[in-house]
């Protein structure tokens, strides 16, 4: 039982083009992430939801769009694909409350723009 | 400035060398702080976690935290070659987990 579920693993597509991430997770969290990893495995974050608004948003282009339709899922949806967007996109969840929270990351998505 | 701080490495030690990872920070927010471990192509999974100042033991493993310095150090004893990783510090504070840029480990028989 996977707890965090990314889809897809890896994503080859060219310049231009739009393009979506899946998160799933079944841990019962409250808050879902998005973080992106450069080749220099720096990892920022990009996005944060809890209970499905908005708290994070990150200093990152319109051309990423988040959507979470329920507390369990968090998709990213990226639009006009640029080389600078390649890299390893993590999502991860937490439980947010008064103490502090563990974050679950996915296996990541490795997205190549050529 | 980035908030953390951390040597990218790579560290190279003998099986069996005593590692001592380290992470200076910025905001004097944060509260929690953790270490996360990263084996190649898979996601950051929690090693440690501390609240504010003091240790912490799990085995082999010792975290400290020093917020007066605003400076963590993850200790590994004994390391072994499934030691070698990229291990990230994190902070968190106003719901937000912010991670250094790592330090990848290689421990060689």
């Amino acid at each position: 039982d996977t707890a965090v579920s990314q889809t897809p693993k890896y994503l080859v597509t060219q310049m231009g083009n739009d393009k979506s991430i899946k998160c799933e997770q079944n841990l019962g969290h409250d808050t879902m992430y998005w973080y992106k990893q450069d080749s220099k495995k720096f990892l920022k974050i990009m996005f944060s939801y809890n209970n499905k608004e908005l708290i994070i948003n990150e200093t990152v282009p319109n051309r990423f769009s988040p959507k979470s339709p329920d507390k369990a899922h968090l998709n990213l949806h990226i639009n006009s694909l640029e080389l600078g967007d390649s890299a390893v996109y993590f999502c991860a969840s937490s439980l947010q409350g008064f103490r502090y929270t563990e974050a679950f990351f996915g296996q990541g998505t490795r997205l190549t723009v050529v | 400035q980035k908030e953390v701080e951390q040597d990218p490495g790579p560290l190279s030690v003998p099986e069996g060398a005593i590692v001592s990872l380290n992470c200076t920070y910025s905001n004097s927010a944060f509260q929690y702080f953790m270490w996360y471990r990263q084996y190649s192509r898979k996601g950051p999974e929690l090693l440690m976690y501390t609240y504010s100042s003091g240790n912490k033991e799990d085995g082999r493993f010792t975290a400290q935290v020093d917020k007066s310095s605003k400076y963590i150090s993850l200790f590994i004893r004994d390391s072994q070659p499934s030691d070698s990783a990229t291990y990230l510090c994190a902070m968190s504070a106003q719901r937000k987990i912010i991670f250094g840029t790592g330090t990848r480990l290689q421990v060689f028989p």
